[in-house]
């Protein structure tokens, strides 16, 4: 299995609204990550999971709440989100935290996210 | 990202030409990597590149790394309409965990 699994793939909510986006892996990596991308704009790195921690969070308001149950799955949940958080949700994985160990980055078909 | 200088930004060619895309970094890297994605979907993974004068091909793409230039440019022959999409490079430097991306380039083949 080369894939990473995101779960759903459309996802339309309201303001008031708390719902969470899922991510899978069965390849054995040990880093997640997830990214937030606009419509014409580069992927933008949001969190990085390394072995089950959380290592990096490129200040992400709190509206947006990681989390790493195991090694395989990857959470984000969502609550009170403004229009502008409206984007495709990227998650990705790799062996390793980047640079020597991380041997490549997968990334899923994403979630795209529609606040109203 | 600043740190990864991608262009052109859109580029335009007939159908059959050759083209190539360059992706400069401003800090040594540790890997490059180059993703081709279709709009609004995910990711797909073409090559990566992790050491100097490294070159990869897959079916008519070529990509290589210069290391003292730390540039590399994606090269595609006798492009066809499959190829269209956006081109991104992205990259991990040292010192860094995560990955970057340069802003993409936007490939549209005319028939």
């Amino acid at each position: 299995d080369t894939e990473v699994t995101q779960t759903p793939k459309h996802l339309v909510m309201g303001m008031t609204n708390k719902k969470s986006l899922k991510c899978e892996q069965h390849m054995g990596h040990r880093a997640m990550y997830w990214y937030k991308q606009k419509a014409k704009k580069p992927p933008e790195l949001m969190f990085v999971y390394s072995y089950e921690k959380l290592s990096i969070n490129e200040s992400v308001p709190s509206r947006f709440s990681p989390e790493c149950p195991n090694s395989s799955l990857l959470n984000l949940h969502l609550h009170a989100l403004q229009p502008e958080d409206s984007a495709l949700y990227l998650c990705a994985s790799s062996r390793g935290p980047t640079g020597r160990v991380a041997k490549g980055y997968t990334f899923g078909s994403g979630t795209r996210l529609t606040v109203v | 990202s600043q740190e990864l200088e991608q262009s052109p930004q859109s580029l335009i060619v007939q159908e059959g030409k050759n083209l190539t895309i360059n992706c400069t970094s401003s800090k040594t890297l540790y890997g490059l990597y180059w993703y081709k994605q279709k709009y609004g979907e995910g990711l797909i993974f073409l090559m990566m590149l992790q050491k100097g004068g490294e070159e990869k091909s897959h079916e008519k793409i070529t990509a290589k790394l210069d290391e003292k230039k730390q540039q590399s440019s994606l090269h595609i022959t006798a492009s066809q309409p499959s190829h269209a999409g956006i081109y991104l490079c992205g990259a991990d430097f040292q010192g860094a965990q995560k990955l970057v991306f340069g802003q993409g380039t936007r490939l549209t083949i005319n028939p």
